[in-house]
């Protein structure tokens, strides 16, 4: 089973819908998420992080954490064609090999809004 | 304040060559981490350095090696190079404290041919 899994894309969502996108991940025990963005031929932006279970929302923007469920989500309201891009799911876990800042991603979605 | 940057922006090598990558953190940022990022696949993580110490390391060769200098800048060597080392490399910096957030450079582009 691979560490962290996206729901395979890609996603086509018209411009003002919400769109969805989904990780898991195995690392039971895994503390601290996040989710970037990455538009083509660039490098990761972060968009949210997230550490506890429940939603935190940042402007159009809300990730949502159950660690029960070992899943993590983020929503993305009124979807601009600007948000058109490939985002990617990054957990820490836990058996980082002493290092605090080991990000494991998973391949990332790829979100095309539709004007 | 700048942010991460790193250099060259793009490079051409062929197969056996050896490259090194420069990485400046941003400032106050004491720790720096690498990734490689094939396309198509999230970035992986290669190594983390923290006060010039070598704290994490991934599942590469040991063709990779990295170090941190006393300003925190960092350098990635990869010798010997393969026509599978192709990707764009990442370096990130974070602050202790700073709950684990990385911030990434606009990375290097290496093509082996």
């Amino acid at each position: 089973q691979k560490e962290v899994e996206q729901n395979s894309g890609p996603l086509s969502v018209p411009e003002g819908a919400i769109a969805s996108l989904n990780c898991t991940y195995s690392d039971r025990g895994s503390q601290s998420f996040f989710w970037y963005r990455q538009y083509s031929g660039k490098s990761p932006e972060l968009i949210m992080s997230i550490y506890s279970n429940g939603d935190k929302e940042d402007g159009r923007f809300t990730a949502q954490l159950n660690k029960a469920s070992q899943y993590v989500s983020l929503l993305i309201r009124d979807s601009q064609p600007s948000d058109s891009a490939t985002y990617l799911c990054a957990v820490i876990p836990p058996s980082s090999g002493g290092s605090n800042y080991k990000l494991t991603f998973g391949k990332g979605t790829l979100l095309t809004v539709n004007p | 304040d700048a942010g991460v940057t790193q250099s060259p922006t793009h490079l051409i090598k062929t197969r056996g060559q050896h490259v090194t990558l420069r990485c400046s953190p941003i400032s106050g940022h004491k720790s720096v981490s690498w990734y490689q990022q094939v396309l198509g696949q999230g970035p992986q993580f290669i190594f983390q350095y923290y006060e010039k110490e070598e704290r994490g390391r991934g599942n590469f060769p040991d063709r990779f090696s990295a170090r941190q200098f006393p300003n925190y800048s960092s350098e990635l060597n990869v010798n010997a190079l393969l026509l599978g080392d192709s990707a764009l490399y990442l370096c990130a910096s974070s602050s202790k404290g700073a709950k684990n957030i990385q911030y990434f450079g606009a990375g290097t582009r290496l093509s082996v041919l």
